[in-house]
């Protein structure tokens, strides 16, 4: 079936702009995860959804970041006032029952010059 | 801060077996193993997890060591399309637990 799929694959912005990344998770997963991941590191946990509400949103950096769900299937992360410090590869991951067992996305690379 | 230490690199020829090594010495008793893979411009696959007896599924076999210190990810036969970083994470499941905390996890290179 169709794995967790994220787009655009690639954005490139300039710093102070917006944007918005979206993610469709697996049909019927509740669960849906958003990470990023900068060059060299590992995925680091940034909001976890549990239907249409956010359960956690600890790991936004700060309060230019905010994600939705309204539906409690597809997402979008928003970034307000991009900064470079912001380029990295944002990740979304779904999941059924077993909430560490996670299938993920193929990411979206964001570039903001 | 993640809670598993393991190489930063290891090299494997094509046909033989990878062991990929973690120490997890702090792990609680309610705390899982779980090992993902992620290739080159790829998410993160999940491979297998295991709590304390050793796991075997179709990608992977797990083994943990009995005090569940550190554990061993075997890729019986390693081909040019299992080089990927590695990732051990240890977590514990259900209830408010959720989230996985990655660590920079280990390149493994299978070579020809």
């Amino acid at each position: 079936g169709a794995g967790v799929s994220q787009t655009p694959s690639n954005k490139v912005t300039e710093k102070g702009k917006y944007v918005e990344l979206r993610c469709d998770p697996i049909s019927g997963h509740t669960a849906l995860y958003w990470y990023r991941q900068s060059l060299g590191q590992g995925p680091e946990f940034l909001i976890y959804f549990q239907g249409t509400g956010a359960a956690d949103d600890s790991g936004l950096p700060n309060d230019r970041f905010f994600a939705v769900r309204p539906e409690g299937s597809v997402s979008t992360l928003k970034i307000q006032r991009t900064e470079r410090g912001d380029s990295a590869v944002y990740l979304c991951a779904s999941s059924l029952s077993l909430p560490n067992e996670q299938f993920f996305g193929p990411g979206t690379r964001l570039t903001v010059l | 801060d993640a809670k598993t230490t393991q190489p930063p690199s290891m090299d494997c020829a094509e046909g033989r077996a990878a062991n990929l090594p973690c120490n997890h010495s702090t792990i609680s008793g309610n705390e899982y193993v779980y090992w993902y893979r992620q290739i080159h411009s790829q998410g993160p696959q999940y491979i297998i997890h295991g709590l304390k007896n050793n796991e075997t599924n179709e990608m992977a076999s797990l083994i943990i060591t009995e005090d569940r210190k550190s554990s061993t990810l075997i890729l019986p036969h390693a081909t040019l399309r299992d080089t990927a970083v590695y990732y051990c994470i240890v977590e514990s499941v259900g209830g408010s637990n959720y989230k996985l905390t990655f660590g920079k996890g280990t390149l493994l290179t299978v070579n020809p």
